[in-house]
């Protein structure tokens, strides 16, 4: 069975700091990967994909995350993160297995920035 | 701007009543989900719709039905048989039948039991 595996329900961070919001998934075919962010009372907003190609994808507000398939992890990071970043983080994958394929959610990370 | 709306943004339920919750979307996709968010799950799936006047149950469909009459709306009714209906539901769309494309999602409804 297919799985994401979010390791941190919370990280709390210091403004201007570096984060790492780890993400590993268990699948036994091909995936896509993405991550979602989530603000307060609104729906999820794509924040990054890996399709294929190049392992490190990025945001255009300077998030990243590379796609390791000898650890099946796709870690999310920033170098400095800002107040605005506080929100939940959603990691989610796509097998590719034919057919419709479901889209399968870790369980979130709730990323607090204090000033 | 291209979009998903859902309506209400809260609802209030009385014990043994039905709600419907709505989902319009105009991006011409073919393919709509319904989730549902609790706290610390992440999203669980309860409807998806690959085509019009297609739908497939989810995870967790029970107490839960849909109709895709047309390909811009996929309501859910939240029925008196779901006993926990309490939650924020997520309507989400995708270009493809298939579902491997990025989804995009609407900003949720949050339903409550009076």
């Amino acid at each position: 069975a297919q799985s994401v595996t979010q390791l941190d329900s919370q990280v709390p961070v210091f403004e201007e700091a570096p984060v790492e919001l780890r993400c590993n998934y268990s699948s036994s075919v091909s995936v896509y990967l993405f991550w979602y962010v989530q603000y307060p009372n609104q729906g999820l907003q794509l924040l990054l994909k890996y399709l294929s190609g190049s392992t490190l994808v990025e945001s255009i507000n300077g998030f990243e995350a590379e796609f390791n398939k000898s650890q099946t992890s796709f870690h999310l990071r920033k170098p400095s993160v800002h107040i605005s970043d506080t929100a939940e983080y959603f990691c989610a994958a796509l097998p590719l297995s034919g057919g419709y394929n479901k889209l399968i959610f870790g369980a979130g990370t709730r990323l607090a920035v204090h000033p | 701007d291209g979009g998903i709306t859902q309506s209400p943004k809260y609802l209030f339920r009385k014990e043994g009543q039905n709600v419907t919750l709505s989902c319009e979307q105009n991006l011409n996709h073919d393919a709509m989900y319904w989730y549902r968010q609790d706290p610390g799950q992440g999203l669980r799936l309860i409807y998806y719709s690959q085509i019009v006047n297609d739908f497939q149950k989810g995870d967790i469909a029970e107490g839960y039905s849909v109709s895709r009459e047309k390909k811009e709306s996929f309501p859910l009714t939240v029925t008196s048989a779901q006993k926990n209906p309490t939650a924020f539901y997520l309507c989400a769309s995708s270009p493809g039948g298939t579902g491997n494309q990025p989804q995009h999602f609407g900003d949720g409804t949050r339903l409550s039991i009076l």
